[in-house]
């Protein structure tokens, strides 16, 4: 089964600042990667799909890319809205799986 | 507008069953795929089970296959989950989602806001 992993699991950023988060695949998954963001007690959010197409009404501070096995999920200018986790999730076959997710704190 | 409300979480004890629901609307609901994604309570994400817009092809997660069986009536636009012989590791909030088609890798364009499943005694 192919694994994912984000890292880091806990990021530290300030209003502002330009955070970057990673996904790892163990097999290459083409293009076939999507970005959510998710807040406490609320239902995740699509942001990014086919690894760095933005999803419609997200904002363009939001941008991801890469393909195969490696993964960027990039936040330019974090804003107060922005802190919250962000899962990875791969969808190559009929099932998914996502990654352990990356909580962005202040 | 697309909206998915679960409903039929409980807390029940370990052994017990549940039957999950998600009624979907502002959608051709039989048109697509969906999902089923738990998240226990402080963890990540968890894809549990998926089911074609037809309900012809049915995928499960290693952890719940041959306990759990997902299945859908486009006559109602309702998705369901059985869960049986629940143990405290299906704790969990169970969130229903859209594929955006009915092909064999989907991402999740819509979520509901997802029904609580406490197993305990």
């Amino acid at each position: 089964d192919i694994q994912m992993t984000q890292s880091p699991s806990t990021l530290s950023a300030s209003v502002g600042d330009r955070v970057t988060i990673s996904c790892r695949a163990s097999q290459s998954i083409d293009i076939w990667l999507a970005w959510y963001q998710q807040k406490p007690g609320k239902a995740p959010k699509l942001l990014i799909y086919e690894a760095s197409r933005l999803e419609s009404g997200v904002p363009s501070r939001f941008s991801a890319s890469g393909s195969g096995t490696d993964f960027t999920l990039t936040i330019n200018s974090l804003q107060p809205d922005d802190f919250a986790t962000y899962y990875c999730h791969r969808y190559e076959d009929y099932w998914g799986t996502f990654g352990q997710g990356t909580r962005v704190q202040i | 507008e697309v909206q998915l409300l679960e409903s039929g979480g409980a807390l029940v004890q370990p052994g017990g069953s549940l039957r999950l629901s998600c009624a979907g609307s502002g959608f051709n609901f039989g048109s697509y795929a969906m999902y089923w994604v738990r998240q226990a309570p402080g963890k990540g994400l968890e894809w549990v089970s998926g089911i074609t817009g037809s309900g012809v092809n049915i995928y499960y997660a290693d952890s719940v296959r041959g306990r759990f069986s997902v299945s859908r009536d486009n006559s109602k636009n309702t998705l369901y989950l059985q869960v049986n012989s629940l143990t405290s590791e299906d704790t969990a909030v169970y969130y229903c989602a859209k594929g955006h088609g009915d092909w064999k890798g989907n991402y999740f364009d819509h979520w509901g806001q997802g029904t609580l499943v406490t197993v305990s005694s």
